[in-house]
């Protein structure tokens, strides 16, 4: 069955970059079927949605991370990766990666794809941001 | 952005029966918001519940259904047992943004 397992450092300083990476295991990234995604959770606090990305490379991002994140797909490894630059201490939290699956929408007279809601998480791993 | 709601706590006793809500800041929540419920247990990763409104996983206790109810995304609890207790959240589509509720913390007692 699909497992999917965050990598990456469990510390980054503040203003730095935080990178992690998503091996998929048991499936693959470049299915037609599905989104990939990343997603949040403070300490004590709520799930937020980070953004997803398509095996084609096609992205949707959180309006308010937008600006300091970027998602990519590396089909030939099976993984996925997560940047978020100028990190501050609001951006330690549990980072999950998770699959996505896929649905329409209708804009302009076109139907798009977009992910929807979640089907398989990773364990999820701890990012502090301190100096 | 929207705002998805959810009722911060409730509590049921066991084998009660108890429905936990999920309302969107834009209006009536309609399946085309694809609404998906996740239980998530202190210490561990969401476990996806519902997806589509109403359809279970195969891990997916009977007891646990879902519903579109007076404008808003519904998950009922039919039967609670002690280890229902924990976090139930909902999730929201809204045309590629994706957006989670805050969250209902549920106490069997």
């Amino acid at each position: 069955q699909l497992q999917l397992q965050e990598s990456g450092p469990g510390l980054v300083k503040p203003s730095e970059t935080l990178s992690l990476t998503c091996t998929v295991s048991g499936g693959s990234v470049s299915s037609s079927s599905y989104y990939w995604g990343w997603i949040r959770q403070p300490p004590g606090k709520g799930l937020e949605w980070i953004g997803s990305i398509y095996y084609s490379g096609s992205t949707y991002y959180n309006p308010s991370l937008k600006s300091r994140v970027t998602i990519s797909v590396d089909t030939s490894k099976n993984q996925f990766s997560l940047k978020m630059n100028s990190v501050t201490a609001a951006d330690t939290a549990v980072y999950y990666c998770a699959r996505h699956k896929k649905d329409y929408f209708a804009r302009g007279g076109y139907s798009h794809i977009s992910p929807s809601g979640v089907d398989i998480w990773g364990q999820g791993t701890m990012v502090t941001v301190s100096s | 952005q929207a705002v998805v709601t959810q009722e911060p706590s409730l509590t049921v006793s066991p084998g009660g029966t108890v429905t936990l809500t999920c309302d969107s800041s834009t209006g009536a929540v309609t399946s085309g918001h694809y609404p998906y419920w996740f239980q998530q247990k202190p210490g561990q990763a969401p476990r996806t519940l519902i997806y589509d409104t109403s359809n279970q996983h195969s891990w997916t206790p009977a007891r646990f259904s879902g519903s579109l109810l007076g404008g808003k995304a519904a998950l009922t609890l039919s039967g609670a047992q002690p280890e229902d207790e924990a976090e139930y959240y909902c999730l929201l589509s809204y045309s590629g943004a994706v957006v989670f509720g805050g969250g209902t913390k549920l106490t069997v007692l």
